[in-house]
């Protein structure tokens, strides 16, 4: 498969405390991205990666990379109630010829708490 | 807002109908991307079109069809609907056609089928 898998599925944490959650792929990639979700509503872009970096920082996120483990993690510190949302993880990939729409896992429902 | 536009935001019909789901992307982007997203299935990558063309399918039903405008908007056909059919279909634009670059995503048109 092409996609990221995220995990864990769900999360729940309490609002101020950290939340972490990771992504794994099987090919080698170009970039990887992260999208917030909040309920219904249309992804939206959190973060990109290069392949050639191995942690990345915008504001309260930060992903790191480890293209040896094809693993990637998202962390949000000082989580607040409107972090409420599903995350996706989305590996660019290199092969394929690049024509092919980002894939998606099923996500990390992630539930801040008040 | 991400820029792109999705019309209607909701849609109720019955099986056996046809629907069309209009798709306006950001201004100046090529790429227009549709995905399929239910509760089962998660995120589905359906098809992309580039500046007029078919760039690739994903998991798309014959049942489906697409096309983009010399206007780059772009239109998503569904007929001969199905209760499996009800889900949110989001389009995405971006300014390249590779796969790698971050997806703008609009709000997403829900449809109903009863």
């Amino acid at each position: 498969s092409q996609q990221g898998e995220e995990d864990p599925q769900a999360l729940s944490i309490q609002e101020g405390e950290n939340a972490t959650m990771n992504c794994s792929y099987k090919t080698s990639i170009n970039n990887l991205q992260w999208y917030r979700q909040n309920s219904g509503r249309g992804l939206v872009h959190l973060i990109l990666i290069r392949s050639n970096e191995r942690e990345k920082h915008s504001g309260r996120l930060r992903v790191t990379l480890d293209t040896s483990k094809k693993s990637s993690s998202l962390l949000i510190t000082a989580s607040r109630a409107a972090d409420t949302a599903s995350y996706f993880c989305a590996p660019g990939h290199s092969s394929g010829g690049g024509a092919d729409g980002l894939t998606f896992g099923k996500g990390t429902h992630l539930i801040i708490q008040p | 807002d991400s820029g792109v536009t999705q019309t209607p935001k909701h849609l109720i019909t019955a099986t056996g109908q046809r629907v069309t789901l209009r798709c306006s992307p950001r201004s100046g982007d090529l790429s227009v991307y549709w995905y399929q997203q239910s509760l089962d299935q998660g995120l589905q990558f359906l098809i992309h079109y580039y500046n007029g063309e078919e760039r690739a399918k994903g998991n798309i039903l014959e049942r489906f069809s697409a096309q983009q405008f010399p206007d780059l908007h772009s239109e998503l056909n569904l007929s001969s609907l199905e209760l499996g059919d009800s889900a949110l279909y989001f389009c995405a634009s971006s300014p390249t056609g590779g796969r790698t670059g971050e997806l703008f995503f609009g709000e997403g048109s829900r449809l109903t089928v009863l």
